[in-house]
């Protein structure tokens, strides 16, 4: 079993449109989860931590389920601007270092 | 804040010499930074820690002889790429944080490597 693992893309949507993604993983030791952003030929950027209790952003709505070890990523109302690739990431504390998933492509259509 | 500047972004070079990339903290001081590469279409995957003033530790697979990491100040950190061949050319990223890692990671502007 891979250790992030994401929805497969790419995700077609017109604008508008209410889009959710999907991430489970293995190691149930891991601490900190975050979802970062990924545009072509670019470097990752954060764009949310995830929390216990769920957090928003604006039109970005992130959740954890640490029993069922998944994060969701819930996108409403999306703009052309958020076509990107998004990135599940996964970090068991400290100063260790951050998992990847494959990342789940994004493109929003006018 | 927290800053990371990576250089060159991008870099064609020929097949059995060595590629230099500098990665830099601006405004926070790192004592471990990370180097990662990724190939089209695939994910980030993590080549190595450097760690500021002791030997890097290299991911499984990764040729250590080949991948030469120098981490010598608080705020440097550099990747060589020695006697590189065409299936290194890939996207080569460096992370840092400036406290734990509880509070994600900052990325350089990565470096795209030919290698022809």
């Amino acid at each position: 079993r891979k250790e992030v693992e994401q929805d497969p893309g790419p995700f077609n949507v017109p604008e508008g449109a209410t889009v959710a993604f999907n991430c489970t993983y293995s190691n149930s030791a891991s601490q900190s989860f975050f979802w970062y952003r990924q545009d072509c030929r670019k470097e990752p950027k954060l764009l949310m931590s995830v929390y216990s209790s769920g957090n928003e952003d604006g039109r970005f709505t992130a959740q954890l389920n640490r029993a069922s070890q998944y994060i969701s990523l819930l996108i409403r109302d999306s703009k052309l601007s958020d076509s990107a690739t998004y990135l599940c990431v996964v970090n068991i504390g400290g100063y260790s270092t951050l998992t990847f998933g494959k990342g789940t492509m994004l493109l929003v259509s006018p | 804040g927290a800053v990371v500047s990576q250089h060159p972004s991008w870099v064609i070079c020929k097949s059995g010499t060595s590629v230099k990339i500098e990665c830099r903290s601006l405004d926070f001081q790192a004592t471990t930074m990370f180097w990662y590469r990724q190939f089209p279409k695939q994910s980030l995957m993590l080549m190595a820690t450097s760690n500021e003033g002791s030997k890097a530790t290299y991911e499984q697979g990764v040729e250590k002889d080949k991948f030469l990491i120098n981490h010598a100040s608080l705020t440097l950190s550099t990747l060589t790429v020695t006697s590189a061949h065409p299936e290194d050319s890939s996207f080569y990223i460096c992370s840092a944080s400036p406290g734990s890692a509880n509070y994600g990671y900052t990325f350089g502007s990565g470096t795209r490597l030919t290698v022809v």
